[in-house]
């Protein structure tokens, strides 16, 4: 079955830019009908919804770190990338990669397989 | 966005007892195909969000039957008909309908 395994830097100083990466194994990540996401979780908090890649190359972020965001694939080796631009504390929590099954309105099946999650701090 | 809100927010339980958590969108979440765009997770202490429900009533695989969702447009309802140790955890409602996909604040179920 396919699994998803995050990696990155576990510090990230103030003003710097967080990068992580999803590694998915178990299936092609250019196959099928998925949405390849990042979701984060500041400790003790709720589920941000940071952005997302789809299979056909569309890719959608929350407005609200657009400016600061990008998502990228990586197909040759089956991983996906986060980059967050000038971080601050605001930023640190645990980051999960995480996919979600769909095909348009055609069919859903919901954010069907989350990594373990990586814990980024941001601090001096 | 789509502000998505849950209630209530401590929820103690008795072991075998049912339990219920409501969560409503500031928007409806009926899609013109049908369905509700509403997703239920359950975080366990120290693990991932798993996938309960999907589009509202639809249980994923291998989440036992004790589990329901119901509902439609912006008022959706999960339930646990007996609440074992195994339930622990928070629990969060999800809209994908809209980019930004949202969260509840999270239901956090405890044993009593």
């Amino acid at each position: 079955q396919v699994q998803l395994q995050e990696s990155g830097p576990g510090l990230v100083k103030p003003s710097q830019t967080l990068s992580l990466i999803c590694t998915v194994s178990g299936g092609s990540i250019s196959s099928g009908s998925y949405y390849w996401n990042w979701i984060r979780q500041p400790a003790g908090k709720g589920l941000e919804w940071i952005g997302r890649f789809y299979t056909s190359g569309s890719i959608d972020y929350n407005p609200s770190l657009k400016s600061r965001v990008t998502i990228a694939i990586d197909t040759s080796k089956n991983q996906f990338s986060l980059e967050l631009r000038s971080v601050t504390a605001t930023d640190t929590a645990v980051y999960y990669c995480v996919r979600l099954t769909s095909s348009g309105w055609t069919y859903y099946y919901g954010m069907d397989v989350w990594g373990q999650g990586t814990t980024v701090t941001v601090s001096s | 966005d789509i502000v998505m809100t849950q209630s209530p927010l401590p929820l103690p339980v008795t072991p075998g007892e049912p339990a219920s958590i409501s969560c409503r969108s500031s928007q409806s979440l009926l899609q013109s195909n049908g369905y509700n765009y509403l997703d239920w997770y359950l975080q366990k202490p120290g693990q991932s969000p798993q996938l309960l429900i999907y589009l509202a009533s639809n249980r994923a695989s291998g989440v036992p039957d004790r589990f329901s969702g119901s509902g439609s447009g912006t008022d959706f309802t999960l339930k646990i008909s007996r609440v074992g140790a195994e339930d622990v955890g928070v629990y969060y409602c999800m809209q994908p309908l809209q980019i930004p996909h949202t969260f509840g604040q999270g239901t956090k179920l405890e044993i009593k």
